[in-house]
């Protein structure tokens, strides 16, 4: 069955980085696109952007543009999600996404706090 | 402030039908982008429900249901359950590509 599993709990000071891994199994890794979703303290969801795993192509949200990075390890089947300049209202839970939306990681807390 | 808009919360009895609409505008859901519905437990990731504005994935009962009419799309519940108790999400697409979501209802079973 398909599986996502996600890289545990970060805890980061302002300013700093922070890379989420995503590692697929039960499925062809590079047939699906890999989406990453965020979800705020009591908050929605909300999308950050995608990789296409088989050419490393990629698409953020206007909103993360030059904070995040997406990318992948086709030999691993591991999909990575990078923030940098983490702020206090980055602290949430990272959530990726198969392609077709049937399948969640169980998401990664990340907490920014000084 | 999400792009798609959302009651914030939806209540019904034990047995009633509740819908949730989740109304966008012509650069998304109008453009006739698909609307997807998700469920969302307390502490759990989101699951899919509805795909493609009306259909079920496998294992999901035919007591929810999903439709789409010009720039909204609704998502309704029959027979409501104590275990249908949670946080539900539209989602679509607008024109720029991005995904964007809806900004979640709450749904109370009395």
């Amino acid at each position: 069955q398909v599986q996502l599993v996600q890289s545990g709990a970060e805890v980061k000071k302002p300013g700093a980085s922070v890379k989420v891994s995503c590692k697929a199994s039960g499925y062809t890794f590079t047939g699906y696109y890999m989406h990453w979703v965020r979800q705020a303290p009591g908050q929605g969801l909300e999308w950050m952007g995608r990789i296409n795993p088989n050419s490393g192509g990629t698409n953020y949200a206007q909103k993360f543009q030059g904070r995040v990075t997406m990318t992948r390890d086709t030999s691993i089947s591991t999909a990575y999600m990078e923030l940098s300049r983490l702020r206090s209202d980055d602290t949430a839970v990272y959530y990726c996404a198969r392609g077709k939306w049937g399948e969640w990681g169980q998401g990664t807390l990340v907490t920014v706090s000084s | 402030q999400s792009v798609l808009t959302q009651p914030p919360s939806v209540s019904g009895a034990p047995g009633q039908r509740v819908t949730i609409s989740c109304t966008g505008s012509s650069s998304n859901i109008g453009a006739g982008y698909d609307v997807h519905w998700y469920q969302q437990l307390p502490g759990t990731a989101p699951k899919l429900l509805i795909y493609g504005n009306s259909n079920r994935p496998s294992g999901v009962p035919d007591r929810f249901s999903g439709s789409k009419s010009g720039t909204s799309a609704s998502l309704a519940i029959t027979g409501l359950q104590a275990e249908d108790e949670a946080d539900y999400y539209c989602q679509s697409y607008d024109s720029s590509l991005e995904v964007v979501f809806g900004g979640g209802t709450k749904l109370t079973v009395l």
